[in-house]
């Protein structure tokens, strides 16, 4: 059965501290691996693709790579305003996207 | 240019009760899915429709029913609603061919 787990559940940071969040996948046939960005009460808002070991992906502060069995999101120098939920997805066999829990990031000034 | 549009926003019902969740997708996409994300969840996948039909569907009871129209909106219908229907009700489009998905705001759904 297709899976994605993501850690942490929340992170907490203060302005200017980089991590990184990580995403694990079991899927059979990885058609694309999605990294979103959820605000409360939103819909997702898509970040990145990525398709195949190897590739990265950057926007701003964001920094996506994909291995053959995970994915990280690097944060940079993170502001205030990247706080949101980070929503991971594997997009396998058909078009679903399967979903992880998400981490809650929260950057503090 | 538009994105996803979804309506209402709010909803609350009695359980029991039927309800009716529309989308308009973002134009040019000729695909909707539906996602259910309760408080706490990723959206989970409910189905997806392409040329007015079902062309997958995850793990959700027959309660759960949808429509394409010839305009590519669709619409989400849920029977006798239950408390665990509570959650974020999220419509994502696409177009055939491309990878990219764009998510509506979507509307939450308060079973009572």
């Amino acid at each position: 059965e297709d899976q994605v787990t993501q850690s942490p559940e929340a992170l907490r940071l203060q302005e200017g501290e980089s991590s990184s969040l990580n995403c694990s996948y079991t899927v059979s046939g990885l058609r694309g691996l999605f990294w979103y960005r959820q605000d409360p009460g939103k819909g997702p808002e898509f970040l990145f693709t990525l398709y195949s070991a190897g590739e990265e992906k950057e926007k701003e502060r964001l920094k996506a790579t994909l291995t053959k069995k995970e994915s990280f999101l690097h944060i940079t120098a993170p502001k205030p305003e990247d706080s949101a939920t980070y929503l991971c997805a594997v997009q396998a066999e058909g078009n679903k996207l399967v979903f992880g829990a998400g981490t809650i990031l929260r950057v503090k000034s | 240019d538009a994105g996803v549009t979804q309506s209402p926003t709010h909803l609350i019902k009695t359980r029991g009760q039927q309800v009716t969740l529309r989308c308009s997708p973002k134009s040019g996409h000729d695909t909707v899915s539906w996602y259910q994300q309760a408080l706490g969840q990723g959206p989970q996948f409910i189905f997806q429709y392409y040329e007015e039909e079902e062309r997958q569907r995850g793990n959700f009871p027959d309660r759960f029913s949808g429509h394409q129209f010839p305009n590519y909106s669709s619409e989400l219908n849920v029977n006798a609603l239950l408390l665990g229907d509570s959650a974020l009700y999220l419509c994502a489009s696409s177009r055939t061919g491309y990878h990219g998905y764009t998510f509506g705001s979507g509307t939450r759904l308060t079973v009572v």
